[in-house]
Formats: C-alpha cells, structure tokens, sequence
C-alpha cells in the first residue's frame, strides 16, 4: 500500500511568488493534516481534513495560507504571496476515521523563500 | 497551556551504552503520548505509543502522570538507532502537539 505522498519534495521561490503543495493520503483516509516546521522550532499545527471539510484550521498563520480538499481525496497548500518567513519543511499526515490515533505522515515538502 | 518540552537537542552515547530521551509534558486532561522517528532520508513514522505499552526495537518509554514525563529509554544503544526522535501528545481534537526533538547520535 503507498504511504502518503507529497510534492514537490523541494520548492525554492521569491519572496512574493505563489507555492502550492500537493498531498495524496493514504487511501481511504478521511483525516487528512497539515504540519509545519520551521527552521530551528518545532513542528506547529496547521489545519485539519474530514474529508473534504476543514474540521479544524486553528495553527493557519494568516490569511496569505489557503488549503482545499476538493473531493476528499487529494490536499493542497497553498501560499500567496510567500514571505521569508513562510521556509520551512511542510508535512502532510493522514489517518483513518476511526480505530486508531496514529497520523501517516508524508516525506514532507522543503520550501524555501528567498 | 498544553506543551511538549524536550530538553536536550542532541544526545551523544556508544553503542552498547544505555539510551534516555527525556520528555516532559503539559496537558489539562488524560494525555495520548506518542513517540515519532525520523531516520536519515526517511519521513517521519511512529515509535510509540504510551496506550500500547509495547517495546518497539529495544525502545521502551512508560507515562508518569505524577512527573507529566514520557521518557523513552533502552538498554543498549545500537548504530542504526541515530535519528531524530519527537515526543508528541494529541489534543482531543487530533492536533498533535510537537516537542523541539532530539537528535540521538549513536558512537561506534
């Protein structure tokens, strides 16, 4: 069975450019979650899937941070416009509905804004 | 407020020597810890977890609700147990909350 997936692996662009991420759960996962970490912190909550709801986008840092879970399949991340403080590795994490509290996590997506 | 604290960042010991990563924990409630891992080129992938009370690959960590600790422990250190390792509570709602992590570095 594949894993999580994400792309890209690694995003480099200009400040002020757009980004999106892409993140394929596992499949038949409902939940399905952002996490960031940013350089020298921990890794921080960003939002929360049921499918293709958002149950929970509490850890969203502003408004340039939009995610979509168009069908309840697939995820995106997307930033616009990046700022330098947007760098950081982004990972994606899935997990059944019911039965077990372990997050499936993704390689991650290294973004860097310059 | 609900926080994860792991104090060292990076741990140095022979292998063979025995291993503890300590982690403390705040959390109003009945907490759910997890350990996660990280191994080089590898994503991040459940160790363990505290309602399990299983040993996976030696690693053994035991919830003290009196000391809010989850420290993960093993007997003897092997190589290939270099990584970076996160302890991790899960809120009620399914957020997970993240220690700083520790890089564990395992000396031939």
């Amino acid at each position: 069975e594949a894993g999580v997936t994400q792309f890209p692996s690694h995003s480099v662009i200009e400040k002020g450019q757009t980004v999106t991420l892409r993140c394929d759960p596992i499949s038949g996962h409902d939940n399905l979650y952002w996490y960031r970490r940013v350089m020298g912190k921990e890794i921080k909550f960003l939002l929360h899937f049921v499918k293709e709801s958002k149950q929970d986008e509490s850890g969203m840092p502003n408004n340039r941070f939009l995610a979509e879970r168009t069908g309840g399949t697939y995820s995106t991340l997307k930033v616009q416009p990046a700022e330098l403080e947007d760098s950081g590795v982004y990972f994606c994490a899935s997990s059944p509905r019911t039965g077990t509290n372990e997050q499936f996590f993704g390689p991650g997506t290294r973004l860097t804004v310059l | 407020a609900q926080r994860v604290t792991q104090p060292e960042k990076l741990l140095s010991v022979f292998k063979g020597a025995p291993v503890e990563l300590k982690c403390n924990y705040s959390y109003s409630g009945s907490p759910e810890l997890f350990w996660y891992v990280q191994y080089s080129r590898q994503r991040l992938q459940l160790l363990l977890r505290h309602i399990s009370r299983e040993s996976i690959k030696g690693f053994t960590a035991d919830l003290n609700k009196g000391e809010t600790s989850f420290h993960l422990k093993k007997p003897f250190a092997q190589e290939e147990d270099s990584a970076m390792y996160y302890c991790a509570l899960i809120r009620s709602n399914y957020q997970l909350i993240w220690g700083a992590g520790t890089k564990l570095i395992i000396k031939p």
